[in-house]
């Protein structure tokens, strides 16, 4: 089935760990997103990318780092230089033109302690 | 810059009313729109979009939005609300450039009395 994948669902680190959460569409979108929820604050954009190599920061990229290697993929690190990670974090892709839906994966909660 | 404003964090009905969750967008120029539904631990699903032509769209589970543009809105309604519509909604932007960005409210949660 066409989609997009987060995983894992749960992540549990230690503070000052880097943490690498996965996303991956085979939808052949070219955009994809990175968005940071929290209780009352909708969704946040961490990070966006329209096409291999290449990616733009969002309103809150302070602490994340991304990669868009392959088409398919876009890994978001959560650096120790992120103050408050613990967030459900959500990955989404687009088609090619602007009026465009995204789609959204399921999302995973990243619990620091 | 590009923004939405989503009133009313949390807006309480019962069973059978109308649901009404409104969206005004800052913008000079009229963005394209969308509404995205949310339950519990999951990803947003598309309700319905605005891009281009009729004001008035139809989305899915009976929802629609009219983009009026004088008010720079796009309220979502439902002429009766089920238990089943309880859930977090977002209004949320694009620009009409290549800049592909997507920018969405905080969010309103649709509380469904029976």
């Amino acid at each position: 089935d066409g989609g997009i994948t987060q995983s894992p669902k749960y992540l549990f680190r230690k503070e000052g760990q880097n943490v690498t959460l996965s996303c991956e569409q085979n939808l052949n979108h070219d955009a994809m997103y990175w968005y940071r929820q929290d209780p009352g604050q909708g969704l946040r954009l961490i990070y966006y990318s329209q096409i291999v190599n290449d990616f733009q920061k969002g309103d809150i990229a302070e602490g994340y780092s991304v990669s868009r290697e392959k088409k398919e993929s876009f890994p978001l690190t959560v650096t120790s230089a992120q103050k408050n990670p613990t967030a459900f974090y959500l990955c989404a892709s687009r088609g090619q033109v602007t009026v465009a839906e995204a789609f959204f994966g399921q999302g995973t909660r990243l619990t620091v302690v | 810059a590009q923004s939405v404003t989503q009133l009313g964090s949390h807006v309480s009905v019962s069973e059978g009313a109308l649901v009404l969750l409104r969206c005004n967008y800052s913008s000079s120029v009229p963005p394209y729109l969308f509404w995205y539904v949310q339950y519990p631990n999951q990803g947003l699903q598309l309700l319905l979009k605005y891009t281009t032509g009729a004001t008035l769209v139809k989305g899915i589970n009976g929802f629609e939005a009219e983009f009026k543009k004088s008010e720079t809105s796009f309220h979502l309604t439902k002429p009766s609300a089920h238990m089943s519509d309880a859930a977090e909604y977002f209004c949320a932007v694009s620009p009409m450039d290549s800049s592909y960005k997507l920018i969405f409210g905080s969010g309103t949660r649709l509380l469904v009395r029976p």
